[in-house]
């Protein structure tokens, strides 16, 4: 059964970056059957798509945030990252990372697996 | 990106059956069978309880069913129990450049 964890900083300062890494268990980043995603949900909001990206390093982008998100994927760590630039505090919330059901090319089921979530409060 | 639309709560007593509905466009629900349905209870993940419009994923009761109608899906929880008090949230494909998007989420009572 697919495991994911998230790790990175939990304050980040507004106007900087936010980096965040999902470290993924119990079956390879590489296996071609998920895209591998993040979601975030702000605190007593719904939530959020952000991003996702294929083993192979191709990345879809929410257009709300594509200005600002960068996703990679570390196929020999088994593992893939959230960049985000320019952060606000809008930009506070519980981030998740998912693994995502491909279907087809650019084509998506459902979210199967999630992290636990991590907390990152935008502030000075 | 527009969210689509969810009623903010729902109740029911012990043993009734509540229905959820998702409401999106042509462009989302409508336009692909890749609707799916999450509980979030309290300060946890989501976790999916209905892909694909109507799948139940392994381990999820068959208290839980999905459906869709045109640009709306809906979920029922039936013989409602206690520990289905949660978040509930849909979601959808959504194509080209919006990829996806989830819905409001809908607060479920258990009277």
């Amino acid at each position: 059964q697919l495991q994911l964890q998230e790790s990175g900083p939990g304050l980040v300062k507004p106007s900087e970056t936010l980096s965040l890494t999902c470290t993924v268990s119990g079956a390879s980043i590489s296996s071609g059957g998920h895209y591998w995603a993040w979601v975030r949900q702000a605190p007593g909001v719904g939530l959020d798509w952000i991003a996702f990206v294929a083993y192979t390093g191709s990345t879809y982008y929410n257009p709300s945030l594509q200005s600002r998100v960068t996703m990679s994927v570390d196929t020999s760590r088994n593992r893939f990252s959230l960049r985000l630039s320019s952060v606000t505090a809008a930009d506070t919330a519980v981030y998740y990372c998912a693994s995502l059901r491909r279907v087809a090319a650019g084509v998506t089921s459902h979210f199967d697996f999630w992290g636990p979530g991590t907390l990152v409060t935008v502030s000075s | 990106q527009s969210a689509l639309t969810q009623p903010p709560s729902a109740s029911g007593s012990p043993g009734q059956s509540v229905t959820i509905s998702c409401t999106g466009t042509s462009n989302d629900v409508g336009g692909y069978n890749y609707v799916s349905w999450y509980q979030q209870q309290p300060g946890k993940a989501p976790a999916v309880i209905i892909y694909e419009v109507s799948k139940r994923p392994s381990g999820v009761p068959d208290r839980f069913s999905g459906s869709k109608s045109g640009n709306t899906a809906y979920l029922t929880v039936s013989g409602l129990q206690t520990e289905d008090e949660a978040d509930y949230y849909c979601s959808s494909f959504a194509g080209n450049n919006r990829w996806g998007v989830f819905g409001t989420g809908t607060e479920v009572t258990v009277l």
